[in-house]
């Protein structure tokens, strides 16, 4: 079935380790998307790229990283994990970036950091 | 600064009609959205207006004002599948989607 997988389901994670957040799809689309969804918060922004080896800042890119190698792929990277980083972490693709183009979402990666 | 406002939380009863609102402040505009959201589950998309007016699909149907910075979503004939957070996003001048909280909408027999 064609759509965005991510990895993992849910993690706990003590605080100072790292950690990667996978993300895949198979739609051939061009952009992607990082967000992270917390109670009472709109989804927010972390990083996003408009194609393939290219990459930017969204809203909240403080203590992230990602990288774009390729089309399918959108891993993102915690460094350092803190507690405030604990959240529903949603990967997301568009086709383009036309005003348009709707985003789709992966089913989410829960983390909670200790 | 930018801001989306939606309710927190709605109720309504099977087989009416619901309406929920968003009002929007914005750097800019080039389009609304609204997707729903179920509990634990992924957004997905419901409408996308660019222009003024209703845009009806099936059961659902989205209105914009962008003179008055409004939007809605209304649900007809309720069905218990609709309890579920409702998003609403503005793409800013940057093109990129500013997201409201959601309204959470319980659906009662």
């Amino acid at each position: 079935i064609a759509g965005i997988t991510q990895a993992p389901t849910s993690q706990i994670l003590a605080a100072g380790r790292r950690m990667t957040l996978r993300c895949t799809q198979d739609m051939r689309h061009n952009a992607m998307y990082w967000y992270r969804q917390d109670l009472g918060l709109g989804l927010r922004l972390i990083h996003y790229s408009n194609t393939a080896g290219t990459t930017g800042k969204g809203e909240v890119p403080d203590g992230y990283s990602v990288s774009r190698a390729n089309t399918d792929d959108f891993p993102l990277t915690l460094a350092s994990a803190v507690p405030s980083q604990t959240s529903v972490y949603f990967c997301a693709s568009s086709e383009g970036t036309e005003a348009y183009n709707e985003q789709f979402f992966g089913p989410g990666t829960r983390l909670t950091v200790l | 600064g930018q801001n989306i406002d939606q309710p927190t939380e709605m109720t309504a009863t099977e087989g009416a009609i619901v309406q929920i609102n968003c009002t929007y402040q914005t750097s800019g505009f080039n389009g609304l959205f609204w997707y729903q959201q179920h509990a634990g589950e992924a957004p997905t998309f419901l409408s996308y207006n660019v222009l003024d007016g209703l845009e009806e699909k099936g059961r659902f149907s989205s209105f914009l004002s962008r003179s008055k910075g409004y939007s809605y979503l209304l649900l007809k004939e309720l069905q218990m599948k609709d309890s579920a957070s409702y998003l609403c996003a503005v793409r800013d001048s940057n093109y990129q989607l500013i997201w409201g909280a959601g309204t959470k909408l319980i659906i009662k027999p």
